[in-house]
């Protein structure tokens, strides 16, 4: 069974910086993308970010681009995002995403981890 | 970046229902659309990959439908469990883009 549990979220302040981490198991982590995907409270989904199977290829929508970077280590099958500068519109739940038979299609999610950015 | 316009944006339906969502975009995006169930403080949930490709396990009251730019999920007969938000979400090129969701209440 896939399982994805994210950990790093909490309350910071903005310009802070945050860094949030997925564990994987129950697939072989290093031959499928992975994905951050967000929703603020009450509000849509919005992909924030995708990286390829092997590390070497990143996608980023434009509002976090030069902000967050995103990572993985296939030997500890662990996905990570580096969130710098941070300001009130990048509070969310973000949510660790695999890739399916194609890099976005998102066919499993963990359970969340809540990002809240104030003063 | 490509829109992804739902309709309607909520919906109330009774148990047994024959129920459709539209989904339009843009611009041409194939058949690269997919479709995800959330329920209140849940993930999301995928239903329905490349418009009208069924995921695994998810029940065959779902189906979709479309390519272009205009895309419909389905629902044959609403199950009580079948209330939810609905997204679609293209996958034709970044940034990838969501729907604005369709909340389906039970009427």
């Amino acid at each position: 069974e896939v399982q994805l549990l994210e950990s790093g979220g909490g309350l910071i302040q903005p310009g802070g910086s945050l860094r949030l981490s997925c564990a994987a198991s129950g697939f072989t982590f290093s031959i499928y993308a992975m994905n951050w995907v967000r929703q603020a409270p009450g509000k849509g989904l919005e992909w924030v970010s995708g990286i390829s199977a092997n590390g070497r290829t990143t996608y980023y929508t434009d509002s976090v681009k030069g902000r967050f970077t995103i990572s993985r280590d296939n030997s500890k099958n662990t996905l990570i995002v580096q969130m710098n500068s941070l300001r009130a519109e990048d509070s969310a739940v973000y949510y660790c995403v695999k890739g399916g038979g194609h890099s976005f299609d998102f066919d499993s999610w963990g359970q969340g981890t809540l990002v809240t950015v104030s003063s | 970046d490509i829109q992804m316009t739902q309709s309607p944006s909520s919906l109330s339906a009774s148990v047994g229902d024959r129920l459709t969502i539209t989904c339009r975009a843009s611009q041409s995006i194939s058949n690269y659309l997919n479709w995800y169930q959330q329920k209140p403080g849940k993930a999301p949930k995928l239903l329905i990959y490349g418009a009208s490709s069924l995921q695994s396990g998810v029940p065959s009251r779902f189906s979709g439908s479309g390519s272009g730019t205009d895309f419909t999920l389905t629902i044959s007969s609403l199950k009580p469990e079948d209330f939810a938000t609905y997204y679609c979400q293209q996958r034709y090129s970044t940034p990838v883009t969501f729907g604005g969701g369709t909340n389906v209440e039970i009427k």
